[in-house]
Formats: C-alpha cells, sequence, structure tokens
C-alpha cells in the first residue's frame, strides 16, 4: 500500500493555466524530490528538499517550483503551463540518518498534459 | 556530477529465458539499489545492496555489488510476462551526498 500519494493522477489543462501538482507522505521522511520523467524513460532530478522550508533545484532545469511548509507536503506549482510542460511527474521521499541507503519511495506518478 | 552507464537499453525477450542487466559508474559508490517502474506507476526497489562483493536475491531476482564498487548487475531467471516494465539502476555515494543517481532505464519487453 502507498505511503506516497500524488494527485491528481492524469492532468490535461490549456495553455497558460496555473497548475499544482500534490505530493503528499506519510512516513515522516525528511527528504523529498520531485523528477520529470520523459517518454525516453530517463528520471530527471527538477527540485528536492531535505527539509521543512528547504528546497532546491536539481540537475534538469525546470520552471516549476516548490515549496516545503510541512514535512509531509511538497507540492510542485507551473504559474503558467506550456506544451513543453507535458511530461509524467513523480514525487519521492526517503529517510535521513543512512543517507540515501535505504531508497526512495515514489508515488505513482502524476501525468501532465498542456494543450 | 556522478554519472551511470546503463545497459542494455531495451530488451525483448521470450517467456521463460533468463535477463541480465548492468550498470557502471565513472565513480565509486556506497550503495546500489535496482528498482523496477511498471506502466502507469513509480519505481518500486526490488533490491539494495551496500557492500562491494555482495550478493542479494529477491525470488527470481538477483543482484550483485561490484568488487570495485562502480559497478552493479540485476539478473532475472526464467522471466514471466509480468516481468515487463523499465528496471532503474541507482547508487549513492552516501555520506552527506543523500541524492540518488539513476540509470536511463532497461525497458524489458516479455513474450508469452
Amino acid at each position: 500500500e502507498a505511503d506516497i500519494y500524488q494527485t491528481p493522477r492524469y492532468l490535461v489543462i490549456g495553455t497558460g493555466k496555473k497548475i499544482t501538482l500534490e505530493c503528499s507522505q506519510t512516513m515522516g521522511h525528511d527528504k523529498m524530490y520531485w523528477y520529470q520523467q520523459d517518454p525516453g524513460m530517463e528520471l530527471h532530478l527538477i527540485h528536492y528538499s531535505y527539509g521543512v522550508n528547504s528546497t532546491e533545484k536539481g540537475d534538469l532545469s525546470s520552471e516549476s517550483t516548490v515549496s516545503r511548509i510541512r514535512t509531509e507536503h511538497f507540492p510542485l506549482t507551473l504559474e503558467s503551463a506550456r506544451p513543453s510542460h507535458t511530461s509524467q511527474y513523480l514525487c519521492a521521499s526517503s529517510e535521513s540518518g543512512r543517507g540515501s541507503g535505504y531508497g526512495y519511495t515514489f508515488g505513482s506518478g502524476t501525468r501532465l498534459t498542456v494543450v | 556530477g556522478q554519472q551511470l552507464n546503463q545497459s542494455p537499453q531495451s530488451m525483448f525477450i521470450q517467456e521463460g529465458e533468463d535477463v541480465s542487466m548492468n550498470c557502471t559508474s565513472s565513480s565509486i559508490f556506497n550503495t546500489w539499489l535496482w528498482y523496477k517502474q511498471e506502466p502507469g506507476e513509480g519505481p518500486v526497489l526490488l533490491i539494495a545492496l551496500y557492500k562491494a562483493g555482495e550478493l542479494t536475491s529477491n525470488g527470481r531476482l538477483t543482484a550483485q555489488f561490484g568488487i570495485t564498487r562502480k559497478d552493479s548487475f540485476l539478473n532475472i531467471s526464467a522471466s514471466i510476462p509480468s516481468d515487463v516494465g523499465i528496471y532503474f539502476c541507482a547508487g549513492s555515494g552516501g555520506g552527506s551526498n543523500y541524492k540518488l543517481t539513476f540509470g536511463k532505464g532497461t525497458l524489458l519487453t516479455v513474450n508469452p
């Protein structure tokens, strides 16, 4: 049973709209991540957070922004959606202590289509 | 930054065949992980390896942490149709570096 939840699962939206992708986890993990996955399969890290009020940009430049006001919640926002933002967005979280030795737990993803 | 080379990029096999895929890195990792992603879902952790030379099994899956700490492989024996998906390797240098580095994935298709 999933302990990290992403909503919506699918979203089709018009160009120029503001959207927020939700991600919540119930495991008390300090670290959370957003990945963008294109049809080519590769996972691109776009944002991460090591705790409340901590956010960093990832390896792939993204026009999206994130916030971490509560440990369990890590939403991603696009102020003005464009067709180039069409992609699968995956949220993940991990424990502290042994670094990433415990691995990441991923949500089921949000498939975003901007028309 | 750290990069992982995962191969093959895709595999198209018959049910019952064994499968092997691997990852190599230009730098040393302290942890190697293997994930599987099924269509429409997020990746799920299959096997975690924490020690050079470690060989770990999970059912029909076996993974090894290379002695040089720069590579890992995953074997699937007697493949079945539900093995279909994308397999990712991931590595971590450990310590204060909490982020995983992911390979580009191996797409596995199994013909019944």
